[in-house]
């Protein structure tokens, strides 16, 4: 079945430091992916998203390249900040099933000033 | 931009009693509303795809007759924990999928947080 796996947190950096978390996927056909943000206490947001091959998703600084060679879609930012600090979560659907959404187990990220 | 609510936000229960969760499409109609369960420190886990109309769709290992899912309208969708017990302490959150659109448009709400005593 379809699944995603991204690198474990947390994630400790400094203020200003490039980020990059991990995420590859497991799945049949063509799946649209993307990355959420959850901030402490608040629902989940959608981040960016790619929908096909070589597609880059980007939003707030962040940056993510469907790579299906690899299957992978990793997040970047070149320079985080405290507000970054939050849960993100990788995901894919692949448009069957009624449009399901599988989630990866999130990596918690710490920015210190 | 599209908003979906949960009501209530927090909720604290004795064990043996139900509780029901809202979860609405403030400014758009929802075909679909998905329903997850979180574990603290840990991700999304998938209970049922709820579709305006018909019956809603487990996962594998969701007992439907403990969750029980109501999508009444193209706004609104209930999750009623039956018999609640303290195992069933968790932080649970909605879905909706924007109807007529691509795959990828689905909102969520805050989430709700339920604790049983």
């Amino acid at each position: 079945g379809n699944s995603v796996t991204q690198m474990e947190g947390p994630v400790t950096l400094s203020e200003e430091a490039f980020l990059t978390i991990n995420c590859t996927y497991t799945a049949t056909g063509y799946p649209s992916l993307f990355w959420y943000v959850q901030y402490p206490g608040e629902g989940l947001q959608l981040l960016l998203k790619a929908t096909k091959a070589d597609d880059k998703g980007s939003n707030k600084g962040f940056e993510a390249t469907y790579r299906k060679e690899t299957t992978s879609f990793h997040l970047e930012k070149g320079s985080v900040q405290v507000s970054d600090s939050a849960v993100y979560f990788c995901a894919l659907s692949d448009g069957t099933g009624g449009f399901k959404t599988i989630f990866g187990a999130g990596t918690r990220l710490f920015v210190k000033a | 931009g599209a908003v979906v609510s949960q009501h209530p936000s927090w909720v604290i229960c004795k064990s043996g009693t139900s509780v029901k969760i809202e979860c609405r499409s403030l400014d758009f109609q929802a075909t679909t509303m998905f329903w997850y369960r979180q574990f603290p420190k840990q991700s999304l886990m998938l209970m049922a795809t709820s579709n305006e109309g018909s019956k809603a769709t487990y996962e594998q290992g969701v007992e439907k007759d403990k969750f029980l899912i109501n999508h009444a309208s193209l706004t609104l969708s209930t999750l009623t924990v039956t018999s609640a017990h303290p195992e069933d302490s968790s932080f649970y959150i909605c879905s909706a999928r924007l109807a007529g659109v691509s795959v990828d448009t689905q909102y969520f709400g805050p989430g709700t947080r339920l604790t049983v005593l």
